[in-house]
């Protein structure tokens, strides 16, 4: 059982460039969430879903586009990085008052 | 505006000493759980213990337990025997409803450090 899969642990980026974060949970949950964690800081809510094909934004949802075509599946896009961006991502998923976090990505851009 | 709030950025304790992470949050929602998070420098988010709101009891795992004061909103998490493995991070949150739909709020963290 691989609970909450997040891809890839470390990434670098330019500014400018584009990425997309994976996540993927194996739970059949129908929420999903993704949070970026700065230096220091606590969680910030980027963007939830409560199922596929819904999706709503979060706390900081600027400069991201995430989408839910299946269950398992919750990709978080950034189109143009830029250097506020530079943070660790998490991934989660929750059911019945539970959730289950991903192992995080690390993202720098430069 | 629901939101968590974690007044001490740092603590240190004694290995083999107790310490309590204090947390308030603010909720008009009767309902809804609460968590204390441990991070280590791994960056993993482990759940440390939870807590239904509308439960009265205390919840306690093992070592870990906590201070549930509804009316005062508070959450405070204590840890007994503290050993060297206990340094991290300690997020507190809280997973509420909102026009039907689930969110997690989580506090800034509280840095513990146990000292030998």
């Amino acid at each position: 059982n691989a609970g909450v899969t997040q891809t890839p642990k470390f990434r670098i980026l330019k500014i400018g460039q584009s990425m997309t974060l994976q996540c993927t949970q194996d739970m059949n949950h129908n929420y999903m969430y993704w949070y970026r964690q700065d230096p220091g800081m606590g969680l910030k809510l980027i963007y939830y879903s409560v199922g596929a094909g819904i999706t709503d934004k979060g706390e900081v949802p600027n400069g991201y586009n995430v989408s839910r075509s299946t269950t398992e599946d919750f990709p978080l896009r950034l189109e143009l990085a830029a250097p506020s961006q530079t943070s660790v991502y998490f991934c989660a998923s929750s059911y019945a008052g539970h959730a289950f976090f991903g192992q995080g990505t690390r993202l720098t851009v430069v | 505006a629901q939101t968590v709030t974690q007044s001490q950025p740092e603590m240190s304790v004694q290995e083999a000493e107790t310490v309590t992470l204090s947390c308030t949050y603010d909720t008009s929602e009767s309902n809804y759980y609460l968590f204390w998070y441990k991070q280590p420098p791994s960056r993993q988010m482990i759940l440390v213990i939870r807590q239904e709101a509308y439960k009265q009891q205390n919840a306690t795992e093992n070592r870990f337990s906590v201070n549930f004061q509804k009316a005062a909103k508070s959450f405070s998490l204590k840890i007994s025997d503290s050993q060297l493995g206990d340094t991290a991070m300690y997020f507190c949150a809280f997973m509420v409803s909102t026009s039907g739909t689930y969110k997690y709020i989580f506090g800034t963290g509280t840095r513990l450090k146990v000292l030998a």
